[in-house]
């Protein structure tokens, strides 16, 4: 069982050019986030999607779009990349059970902007 | 005002020391409350919830006091392998989405 996987791993990317972190969850959940974590300020929401064909912002969600392809897969697309992205970004799915509310995490995607 | 705030550490004890963690968050709407664990370089995993009523968990212990709107964790007899980042995290309205304290840092030394 996978769990949460994320590719690449690792990206080194020049101001202005473009890509797209993938995510994928075999465990049926419903609800899938992406998060970036940068040093003294936590993780904090980008986008989520709480089910198969829906998306919202959620904290600092200017200069990503995303892509709820299908209910395994939830994609982060940076357009024009910025030094300001340069982050740590995860991805989380979330099932339906209310009893528990947790998330699992992906092992994260280390972005470097120059 | 940071919704949920931690000190950030690092929290340097002896093996086999007890260490406590706090944290406090502003929305009193808030409506489940969690540890979760991270390792340097990994991904967040949960550690435990915390009830109204205080949980135990082996060594960890949660308690939860909505009145003063804190949340605190308890670590009995440190281990080497509990040296980590502890974050503190709140669900508000609405179940999809968490809100994760910056965290804190835990050194635990032979």
């Amino acid at each position: 069982n996978a769990g949460v996987t994320q590719t690449p791993k690792f990206q080194v990317l020049k101001t202005g050019q473009s890509m797209t972190l993938q995510c994928a969850q075999d465990m049926n959940h419903n609800s899938m986030y992406w998060y970036r974590q940068d040093p003294g300020m936590g993780l904090r929401l980008i986008y989520y999607s709480a089910s198969e064909g829906t998306t919202d912002k959620g904290e600092v969600p200017n200069g990503y779009n995303v892509s709820r392809l299908n209910k395994r897969e939830f994609s982060l697309r940076l357009e024009s990349a910025a030094p300001s992205q340069t982050s740590v970004y995860f991805c989380a799915s979330q099932g339906l059970d209310r009893s528990s509310y947790e998330q699992y995490f992906g092992p994260g995607t280390r972005l470097t902007v120059t | 005002r940071k919704e949920v705030e931690q000190d950030p550490g690092p929290f340097n004890v002896p093996e086999g020391a007890t260490v406590a963690f706090n944290c406090t968050y502003s929305n009193s709407a808030s409506q489940s409350f969690f540890w979760y664990r991270q390792d340097c370089r990994k991904e967040p995993k949960l550690l435990m919830s915390v009830y109204s009523s205080g949980n135990e968990d082996g060594r960890f212990t949660a308690q939860l006091n909505r009145a003063s709107q804190y949340i605190s964790l308890l670590i009995r007899d440190s281990k080497l392998s509990d040296s980590a980042t502890y974050l503190c995290v709140v669900r508000n309205t609405g179940f999809q989405k968490l809100v994760f304290g910056t965290g804190t840092r835990l050194l635990v030394s032979p």
